[in-house]
């Protein structure tokens, strides 16, 4: 599975935009990039998840370049609430899968 | 999508004892995978469990240290066996439906060994 490289934190403040971004040098030409959430004593809750250019739901932006070497995840206006740490992932598109997990982005919001 | 409760949420548990972990869905999958989150650490994955087979372990983990059983489609449980205050961590479950993208988690066990 390509390994991910991810900022280890980064803070925020409310209102803002957040753009995190995710290394993925190896990633082979089936895989898809996906991003989770984590907040604290909770499980990790799926974001989004792309495989080409961009990608958008009711809570985050994925742009991926035509390389797919790497990708950027974006929060739109944060709020105190997406304190939590945002995973990278890259692999096979399917939840039966075993996911690998890097060290993630500690993102911290500040009023 | 799926929902998953996993029993006990918290434990603080005595060297050289056993806990058993549950992990119940709300429908039948075929993946279930267990996965371990030390302090401030991300996830590991220890084992994937389907039904009806043993389940397969990852590199430093052992069957007979974590075992797991699978009885059927909607419940799995892991033991941490022999527990050391090393084995302090947040053991979580995950399930694929098969047809959903994403993987679903369980709130998680947070385990202390004292």
């Amino acid at each position: 599975l390509a390994k991910t490289t991810q900022p280890i934190s980064m803070d925020s403040y409310e209102g803002q935009e957040v753009n995190i971004t995710c290394s993925h040098n190896n990633i082979a030409t089936n895989d898809y990039i996906t991003w989770y959430q984590q907040f604290p004593s909770q499980g990790p809750r799926f974001i989004i998840q792309g495989y080409k250019t961009k990608v958008t739901n009711e809570v985050a932006s994925l742009f991926i370049p035509a390389d797919r070497k790497s990708s950027t995840l974006s929060l739109p206006r944060v709020s105190l609430s997406d304190t939590a740490v945002y995973y990278c992932l890259v692999g096979v598109s399917s939840g039966n899968t075993p996911l690998v997990f890097g060290k993630g982005t500690r993102l911290s919001v500040i009023a | 999508s799926a929902v998953i409760s996993q029993k006990p949420s918290r434990d603080i548990c005595q060297r050289g004892t056993s806990l058993t972990i549950q992990c119940q869905v709300d429908s039948q999958v075929t993946m279930m995978f267990w996965y371990r989150q030390q302090p401030g650490q991300s996830l590991t994955l220890i084992a994937t469990a389907n039904q009806g087979s043993e389940a397969t372990y990852e590199s430093g983990f052992v069957i007979d240290k974590f075992p797991i059983s699978r009885p059927n489609l909607t419940f799995s449980t892991l033991t941490v066996s022999n527990m050391s205050p090393e084995d302090s961590s947040i053991y979580l479950c995950s399930v694929g439906t098969g047809v959903d993208t994403e993987a679903f988690f369980g709130q998680g066990t947070r385990l202390t060994v004292v």
